[in-house]
């Protein structure tokens, strides 16, 4: 079974402008979670998707925002970057109902 | 909000030693988590710990659910170079809830 892709694995853009990460599921599972990891702390969590649907939230503000396809990949977008988001953006997925969460390598983003 | 504390920051040891670290949180979780995170990689979990009280290995590893719901600890036994990396600890309150982390613990193996 295939794990959990990111893409791009790396990227820097300039304050202000907006950005898009995307996220393949590991095979067989249906939720998607995307984190922030800002350097030297542990993950936070942004939001979850489920059935294509944000189905929980983090304290993070409108500009973040996803969508989840149906075949369970995801993006998470990003406007008007601001220098504090420079961070390892982290996707994970599951099954619903089943425990364990795997998680991507993630993709480390730079806000110049 | 949540929040998990977790102890020591970092830790320097010499290869073979056993290591112990620990996580104590401000509320009660159901289920506690231990992951390690090398470079440029995400987290991989080592242990899920699902009832209070539990104890569970898994090689080396040693952690359990502590009996007030609120702390846990990881344990590594006869440490090698690959542990090198950081731990976290993370509480999740019920399946497919938001996992919440700890600020991780630095693992160094001195030569």
């Amino acid at each position: 079974e295939t794990g959990v892709t990111q893409s791009p694995t790396h990227l820097i853009k300039t304050r202000g402008q907006q950005v898009t990460l995307r996220c393949s599921s590991q095979s067989g599972h249906n939720t998607v979670s995307w984190y922030q990891q800002a350097l030297g702390q542990g993950p936070q969590f942004i939001f979850q998707y489920y059935r294509e649907e944000e189905n929980g939230r983090g304290n993070f503000p409108p500009r973040f925002s996803g969508l989840q396809f149906p075949n369970y990949s995801s993006e998470l977008n990003v406007n008007a970057l601001e220098l504090d988001d420079s961070a390892l953006y982290l996707c994970a997925s599951s099954l619903a109902g089943r425990d364990g969460y795997t998680f991507g390598s993630g993709t480390r983003l730079t806000v110049v | 909000g949540q929040q998990l504390n977790q102890s020591p920051q970092s830790m320097f040891i010499q290869e073979g030693e056993d290591v112990s670290m620990n996580c104590t949180s401000s509320s009660i979780f159901n289920t506690w988590l231990w992951y390690k995170q090398d470079p440029g990689e995400g987290p991989v979990l080592l242990i899920a710990l699902y009832k209070a009280g539990e104890l569970t290995s898994n090689g080396r590893l040693t952690a359990q659910f502590g009996i007030t719901r609120k702390d846990s600890f990881l344990n590594i036994s006869a440490s090698i170079p690959s542990d090198v990396g950081i731990y976290f600890c993370a509480g999740q309150m019920n399946r497919d809830d938001k996992i919440i982390f700890g600020k991780g613990t630095r693992l160094h193996i001195l030569p």
